[in-house]
């Protein structure tokens, strides 16, 4: 099982550049999510999407712009690369125990995007 | 708020025991703990959903105490493997607005020894 696949695992920026980071999914799950993890710190969430055609900003949005097409993929784009967006990217999608509501989402991780910006 | 954790950093000896605390602020819906290997993605641990609940899963396990602001994580007998670091998360969602967060605590470096 692939389970969630995040491409690509490394790159390398230069200010002002863009790109799309691409996470796709084989579990039919509603939910995705992309996180950023800086040094020493935990995961932020940037932005969500609780299912095809929906998206919804997290914690720290400013910079980043996402799209769900499909059910199966979430994309993250980066318009302007700045150096403060370097960091370690993580999608994760998610799916109900029981009845929508808090607390019932376990999360599924790919294995992380690399991302340095010059 | 993001929750926090305590230690911010343990070292062990394999065999040897550790308790990790996550404390909010807040009552919250549920705990769900994560742990994270070096240049890898989080994986989920176990989630834990009512006060008062308790949690096992081989040797580790996690309480969640009556009024759901704190949880702590047990790791019993550690071994080289449970090296890494440890997030307990939270997340809350209003379903009439919308709106969604999931925080995830300030984490915890485990490091055990041979």
């Amino acid at each position: 099982n692939a389970g969630v696949t995040q491409t690509p695992k490394f790159r390398v920026l230069k200010t002002g550049q863009s790109m799309t980071l691409l996470c796709a999914q084989d579990m039919n799950h509603e939910y995705m999510y992309w996180y950023r993890q800086d040094p020493g710190m935990g995961l932020r969430l940037i932005h969500y999407s609780v299912g095809e055609g929906t998206t919804a900003k997290g914690e720290v949005p400013d910079g980043y712009n996402v799209s769900r097409l499909k059910k199966q993929n979430f994309l993250l784009g980066l318009e302007s690369a700045a150096p403060s967006q370097t960091s370690v990217y993580f999608c994760a999608s998610s799916y109900f125990l029981d009845q929508p509501q808090a607390g019932q989402t376990i999360q599924y991780f790919g294995a992380g995007t690399r991302l340095s910006v010059l | 708020q993001q929750p926090v954790q305590s230690p911010q950093a343990v070292i062990l000896r394999e065999g040897e025991d550790a308790v990790i605390n996550c404390s909010s602020s807040k009552a919250l819906y549920s705990v769900h703990w994560y742990r994270q290997k070096h240049g890898e993605a989080p994986v989920f641990l176990m989630i834990l959903l009512k006060g008062g609940e308790q949690k096992g899963h081989d040797k580790i396990s996690a309480s969640f105490n009556e009024k759901k602001q704190q949880s702590s994580l047990y790791l019993t007998a550690s071994q080289l493997s449970y090296s890494g670091t440890y997030f307990c998360g939270t997340e809350s969602w209003v379903w009439t607005s919308g709106t969604y967060k999931y925080i995830f605590g300030t984490g915890t470096r485990l490091k055990v020894l041979a």
